[in-house]
């Protein structure tokens, strides 16, 4: 089992509409998750970062965190064709320890006209 | 602020020749993590530098090595190339590393082993 499992996709959403990616984590004692986007050819740019159960709102973009399921969420309101691209969810799976962030895959996200 | 950078952005190698990358943090970060993004495997942890030490490590083979300096900025080197190690290296630099730190990247170094 990976440590951090996504849809690789592609998800095809229409403008406008929400775009929901999905992530599980398999270290229970994890306790920040983060949501990068990164386009193409360029490096990973940090959206969101969540810590406690529940949801943060941060604009368009929620994320959503459900510890006993061992899941987080990012919800994209109003897509626009400028958020295709992938999103990579990441965990630190200890709360102390030096940077040691595991990364999934990657849903890659095309917001079609 | 300026952001993370890293030098050289592009490189070209045989196998067999080694390289050395360069990351300058973002003023005021300690905390210098490198990553290696393939196609095939996605981003995978090399290690993590503080204060000049190297605080935790990936499960990369002893040809990837890495430093820091005093003012943050970090090295990494592969030595005896291979064609497999061809991918966009990502430094990212945080505060101080904890678990709730957030990591900045920096735009990559492209690095093709012929």
């Amino acid at each position: 089992q990976k440590e951090v499992e996504q849809n690789s996709g592609p998800l095809s959403v229409p403008e406008g509409a929400i775009a929901s990616l999905n992530c599980t984590y398999s270290d229970r004692g994890s306790q920040s998750f983060f949501w990068y986007r990164q386009y193409s050819g360029k490096s990973p740019e940090l959206i969101m970062s969540i810590y406690s159960n529940g949801d943060k709102e941060d604009g368009r973009f929620t994320a959503q965190l459900n510890k006993a399921s061992q899941y987080v969420s990012l919800l994209i309101r109003d897509s626009q064709p400028s958020d295709s691209a992938t999103y990579l969810c990441a965990v630190n799976p200890t709360y102390s320890s030096a940077s040691k962030i595991i990364f999934g895959s990657g849903t890659r996200l095309s917001i079609r006209p | 602020k300026a952001g993370v950078t890293q030098t050289p952005r592009y490189l070209i190698k045989t196998r067999g020749q080694q390289v050395t990358l360069s990351c300058s943090p973002i003023s005021g970060h300690r905390s210098v993590s490198w990553y290696q993004q393939t196609p095939g495997q996605g981003l995978q942890f090399l290690f993590e530098y503080f204060s000049e030490t190297q605080r935790n490590k990936g499960n990369f083979p002893g040809r990837f090595s890495g430093r820091q300096f005093s003012n943050s900025r970090s090295e990494m080197n592969v030595s005896t190339l291979e064609l497999g190690d061809s991918a966009l290296y990502l430094c990212a630099s945080s505060l101080d590393g904890t678990g709730v730190d957030t990591q900045y990247f920096g735009p990559g170094t492209r690095l093709t082993v012929l």
